[in-house]
């Protein structure tokens, strides 16, 4: 059984730009959540999407916004790209939206910005 | 400039070795927990998870514990191997019914041979 594919893995943009990131979640699975890593921050929530219905968002600027479709694939948007954007995003994915479902990490896109 | 990051706590064992890897977790309202590893320039792996009724579930050579007195989550390997060596981060499910995982800063883990 696939898991979490996230495309692409590597990319480099420059500042101003805006940015598309792809998730495929693990099939069945109907919950897609983002979250941004950096060194600085650690893992920080992006947001989190189940049936296409944006469920739950973290603090980040609305430069940041996601999707979701009705094959349960996900994809994050980045407008106007700043340095501080540059970072890993990763895409996980679970059964179900409640608590207690496993939540299973792809293996994330490198964004740099320059 | 110099450039800030999070400072991660380390844990170096021997192989062979038990390892204990603790967290403070922040919301006395997580109702689930789970912990990750994380292997240079890859997603966290899952390891183990455990609901906020339990006090302890077991894996294969996993295993946690939850002291939701003390808001305290340890992560307990047994016979650490090398491929255990790894960032090791708690989450706790902060979002109630629904999923926002707030993740911990993460634990360094280095297994000498």
């Amino acid at each position: 059984k696939a898991g979490v594919t996230q495309t692409p893995r590597y990319l480099i943009k420059t500042r101003g730009q805006q940015v598309t990131l792809s998730c495929s979640p693990i099939s069945g699975h109907r919950s897609v959540s983002w979250y941004q890593q950096t060194p600085g921050q650690g893992l920080q929530f992006l947001f989190e999407y189940f049936s296409e219905t944006q469920r739950n968002k973290g603090n980040f600027p609305g430069r940041f916004s996601g999707r979701q479709f009705s094959n349960s694939r996900s994809e994050m948007n980045v407008s106007t790209l700043e340095l501080g954007d540059s970072a890993l995003y990763l895409c996980a994915s679970s059964f179900g939206s409640s608590s207690g479902n496993t939540i299973y990490f792809g293996e994330g896109s490198w964004l740099t910005v320059v | 400039g110099e450039s800030v990051g999070l400072h991660l706590p380390t844990l170096s064992v021997q192989e062979g070795d038990n390892s204990i890897i603790n967290c403070a977790y922040s919301n006395s309202a997580s109702d689930y927990f789970i912990w990750y590893k994380q292997e240079s320039g890859k997603g966290p792996q899952f390891i183990i998870d455990i609901r906020s009724n339990m006090d302890k579930r077991q894996g294969q050579r996993v295993t946690v514990l939850l002291n939701k007195t003390v808001k305290h989550l340890s992560l307990q390997i047994a016979a650490t191997q090398p491929g255990d060596s790894a960032v090791y981060f708690c989450a706790e499910n902060s979002g109630g019914s629904n999923y926002k995982l707030t993740f911990g800063k993460g634990t360094l883990l280095t297994v000498n041979p």
